[in-house]
């Protein structure tokens, strides 16, 4: 069983639709969670970084981390199509090594 | 980009080439990574270097040989490479290794190797 499960996609919207991007984990040990994003020919970027359990919110980004359910969600609303990337999550339990998924690649069409 | 940057950005070579990716990071930092991105996959770390000293190489094979003569750099040789290779290679640089899931990593753009 992996780590760390992402949907790949790809993943298709309306310019202004909510996007729901999520990750499963199998180690419940995972503490420190991470949202990234890669644009195309790019490294990736950091977008947000949670600890532990509950929401966290910046601008139009809302990450939520369920640790009972093992489950980690990104909400990207009123999308944009500069919004368009590949987004990993990443988690770990130490803030040493870090487990990725294998990203969803997201198109938002003007 | 500023903060990380690798060269080359493209490389293609044969499966008998010996060649060399380089990191420079500009940001303070005291922790650098090798990770691999293959299509479909998700990044995998292959080595850390933390001030200088490797702490962490995740059984990659001896064809890969990373280098750290400073903290500002890192390199990672190359020889006699297979074409399951062929990937991204990343670097990235956080402010230390030990914990505290502050230490978020910046990344490079990487470079996308082709091995023939």
């Amino acid at each position: 069983q992996k780590e760390v499960e992402q949907d790949p996609g790809p993943l298709s919207v309306p310019e202004g639709a909510i996007v729901s991007l999520n990750c499963t984990y199998s180690n419940s040990a995972f503490q420190y969670f991470m949202w990234y994003r890669q644009y195309s020919r790019k490294g990736p970027e950091l977008l947000m970084y949670t600890y532990s359990s509950g929401n966290k919110e910046d601008g139009r980004f809302t990450a939520q981390v369920d640790k009972s359910s093992k489950y980690i969600s990104l909400f990207i609303r009123d999308s944009q199509p500069s919004d368009s990337a590949t987004y990993l999550c990443a988690m770990s339990v130490t803030g040493n090594q870090f487990y990725f998924g294998t990203g969803t690649s997201l198109t938002v069409i003007p | 980009e500023t903060g990380v940057t690798q060269t080359p950005r493209h490389l293609v070579m044969g499966m008998t080439n010996k060649k060399s990716l380089k990191c420079e990071q500009h940001l303070g930092h005291n922790a650098m990574y090798w990770y691999k991105q293959s299509a479909k996959k998700p990044l995998e770390l292959m080595f850390v270097y933390s001030l200088e000293e490797r702490v962490e190489n995740n059984s990659v094979p001896s064809r890969f040989s990373p280098e750290c003569p400073n903290s500002s750099h890192l390199f990672l040789h190359l020889h006699t490479l297979q074409p399951e290779d062929s990937a991204l290679y990343l670097c990235a640089s956080s402010p230390h290794t030990s914990g505290g899931g502050q230490e978020t990593q910046y990344f490079g753009p990487g470079t996308r190797l082709l091995v023939l």
